[in-house]
């Protein structure tokens, strides 16, 4: 089993579109959790990052964190074209510990 | 200057060439890192600097030889490389170790090795 796993997409929806995007892990001592955001040929940009278990809301971005069942999800409201990018999961133990990215779920908004 | 730089864009070398890759921030950040990303696959750690010092090293290959001069500036030698090294490489800074959690990453260099 993969230390974290995501669904590699793609993911199509149209334009104003709630997305979901989910992680599943297996290491239970993960504490921190990041969303990054990729576009084509660019480098990861940090979207947020949570601690433990609990919600996390940033203007259309929300971050859910659920340890009982080591689950997190990031859902984008008003889903727009420019959200069209690649969105990988990560988390580690505690900071200033390595952390561990998901393989990223591949999302397209359609006009 | 919120930005974390790299040059070159891209680079193709053969398997014998020397070439290197540069990474430059100005964000006062104690501690920089290189990873390298294949196609459709996630950032993988290569090294970490922490306060100019290797701190990291994710059991790379020699023929890749990072060098940490100053705060700022990171680079990555590359010598002998083969194929299957062609991917892209990815520099990110975090204001000090302990805050890994909060990188940010360069634009990447796309290398192709022939």
């Amino acid at each position: 089993q993969k230390e974290v796993e995501q669904d590699p997409g793609p993911l199509s929806v149209p334009e104003g579109a709630i997305v979901s995007l989910n992680c599943t892990y297996s290491n239970s001592a993960f504490q921190y959790f990041m969303w990054y955001r990729q576009y084509s040929r660019k480098g990861p940009e940090l979207l947020m990052y949570t601690y433990s278990s609990g919600n996390k809301e940033d203007g259309r971005f929300t971050a859910q964190v659920d340890k009982s069942s080591k689950y997190i999800s990031l859902f984008i409201r008003d889903s727009q074209p420019s959200d069209s990018a690649t969105y990988l999961c990560a988390m580690t133990v505690f900071y200033g510990q390595n952390f561990v990215f998901g393989p990223g779920t591949r999302l397209s908004v359609l006009p | 200057d919120t930005e974390v730089t790299q040059t070159p864009k891209h680079l193709v070398m053969g398997m014998t060439n020397k070439k290197s890759l540069k990474c430059e921030q100005h964000m006062g950040h104690r501690a920089m890192y290189w990873y390298k990303q294949k196609a459709k696959k996630p950032p993988e750690l290569m090294f970490v600097y922490s306060y100019e010092k290797l701190s990291i090293n994710e059991s790379v290959p020699s023929r890749f030889s990072p060098e940490c001069p100053n705060s700022s500036l990171l680079n990555l030698h590359l010598h002998a490389l083969q194929p299957e090294d062609s991917a892209l490489y990815l520099c990110a800074s975090s204001p000090w170790r302990g805050w890994s959690i909060k990188q940010f990453f360069g634009p990447g260099t796309r290398l192709t090795v022939l």
